[in-house]
């Protein structure tokens, strides 16, 4: 059964340090989003992509955020410069098209942020 | 702004019998889905279960099944003959489903299901 991966499964860096969180959507899928989980807290939305573009952002996707798909395949959510609050689950997410009910999540990445 | 609330944070069965999570949500559209994600230690987000709002008919999948009432804004879970396997945090979520419409999930606080054998 096809499945949304994402990589690392944990990633540490210092304060201020850029990172990198891949995901690989569904292959046939077309709409793509990023949510993040603060241990212990709900799981909040972040962003979503179709098209080549943001079609939407929470109040939480600032400008340190960016998000990119730079292939036919892959799906990266960029923080330029990290902050100990950023420190979360990063789940990446797709769908099959927009208005189509269920998103399929990956298995997360743990960012931890020193 | 849309709003999920579940509002029990721990739940426990014992193994074999029958639960129910709550869960209420607040919106003003009339046309929207509602979901239970369950969350094992792992961590992974597995979709439990999905209701289309336009449906009377309560969603099944199996031993899950939905009460969905929707002039009370209510999406409750319940899970019958519990196995060990359901132990997991379960999200209950929502999204926008009209033309144009958002199409993010907003999720509740989740409640952490405890099954006892």
């Amino acid at each position: 059964e096809p499945e949304v991966t994402q990589t690392p499964s944990h990633q540490v860096t210092q304060m201020g340090q850029e990172v990198i969180l891949r995901c690989v959507p569904i292959s046939n899928h077309l709409y793509f989003y990023w949510y993040r989980q603060i241990l212990g807290q709900k799981v909040e939305f972040l962003v979503s992509f179709y098209n080549n573009e943001i079609s939407e952002k929470s109040e939480i996707f600032d400008d340190q955020f960016s998000v990119e798909r730079p292939d036919g395949s892959n799906f990266t959510l960029k923080i330029r410069s990290t902050k100990l609050e950023d420190s979360a689950m990063y789940f990446c997410a797709s769908s099959r098209a927009p208005g189509v009910g269920e998103q399929f999540f990956g298995p997360g990445t743990r960012l931890t942020v020193l | 702004a849309q709003t999920v609330t579940q509002s029990q944070p721990e739940m426990s069965v014992q193994e074999a019998e029958t639960v129910t999570l709550s869960c209420t949500y607040d919106t003003s559209e009339s046309d929207y889905y509602l979901f239970w994600y369950k969350q094992p230690p792992s961590r992974q987000m597995i979709l439990v279960i999905r209701q289309e709002a336009y449906k009377q008919q309560n969603a099944t999948e199996n031993r899950f099944s939905v009460n969905f009432q929707k002039a009370a804004k209510s999406f409750s879970l319940k899970i019958s003959d519990s196995q060990l396997g359901d132990a997991a945090m379960y999200f209950c979520a929502y999204r926008s489903a009209g033309q144009g419409g958002s199409e993010k999930l907003v999720f509740g606080k989740g409640t952490k299901l405890t099954v006892n054998p």
